[in-house]
């Protein structure tokens, strides 16, 4: 069946440091890949996607790319804030499970000052 | 434009009890899902619903139960609670009829412990 593996943390980073979160799949037909940002208390927010291969997933200074031939849809962002703190959770949806979204397990990040 | 509402917010139930949690979709949008999250598991889909009708479901017991009405509200109701019960449940709701890429867009959850 598909899966999703990301790392799990915590990751902790000083503010402005390079972050990248990797993220991998499996799945049995052409899924649309996603990076959902949950912060303390909160639900789920979607914060970037990408529905074929090659295509790059981008929102508020993070990027995805869609990479088939790894089966990667890594997280990265060039310089982190406070602010970002959080749980970051990869995700995967296609047709063989009925879109339903299948998550990685979260990477949980704190950026310190 | 209002996001997805979840209803309550918090509450607190014994073991045996059931409980009925309510989710209204952004305005327009006609599927609502609903998926529990906790510690060990993780995030996981219960079932989506659309127009009335139940298009997808997850692997969970059948304690658990959905619907949706017309106005595309959607309620969860579970029966015969465990302690293993107590989770954050978590509602969604996207816009297109046809599923697949489409966004969908999570409410702040229920968080529902079960003592």
């Amino acid at each position: 069946g598909d899966s999703v593996t990301q790392m799990e943390g915590p990751v902790t980073l000083s503010e402005e440091a390079f972050l990248t979160i990797n993220c991998t799949y499996t799945a049995t037909g052409y899924p649309s890949l996603f990076w959902y940002v949950q912060y303390p208390g909160e639900g789920l927010q979607l914060l970037l996607k990408a529905t074929k291969a090659d295509d790059k997933g981008s929102n508020k200074g993070f990027e995805a790319t869609y990479r088939k031939e790894t089966t990667s849809f890594h997280l990265e962002k060039g310089s982190v804030q406070v602010s970002d703190s959080a749980v970051y959770f990869c995700a995967l949806s296609e047709a063989n499970s009925g879109y339903a979204l299948n998550f990685g397990k979260g990477t949980s990040l704190l950026v310190t000052p | 434009k209002a996001g997805v509402t979840q209803t309550p917010r918090y509450l607190i139930k014994t073991r045996g009890q059931q409980v009925t949690l309510s989710c209204s979709p952004i305005s327009g949008h006609r599927s609502v899902s609903w998926y529990q999250q906790t510690p060990g598991q993780g995030l996981q889909f219960l079932f989506e619903y659309f127009s009335e009708t139940q298009r997808n479901k997850g692997n969970f017991p059948g304690r658990f139960s959905g619907r949706q009405f017309s106005n595309s509200r959607s309620e969860m109701n579970v029966s015969t609670l465990e302690l293993g019960d107590s989770a954050l449940y978590l509602c969604a709701s996207s816009l297109a009829a046809s599923p697949g890429g489409n966004t969908i867009y999570f409410g702040e959850g229920s968080w529902l412990t079960v003592v």
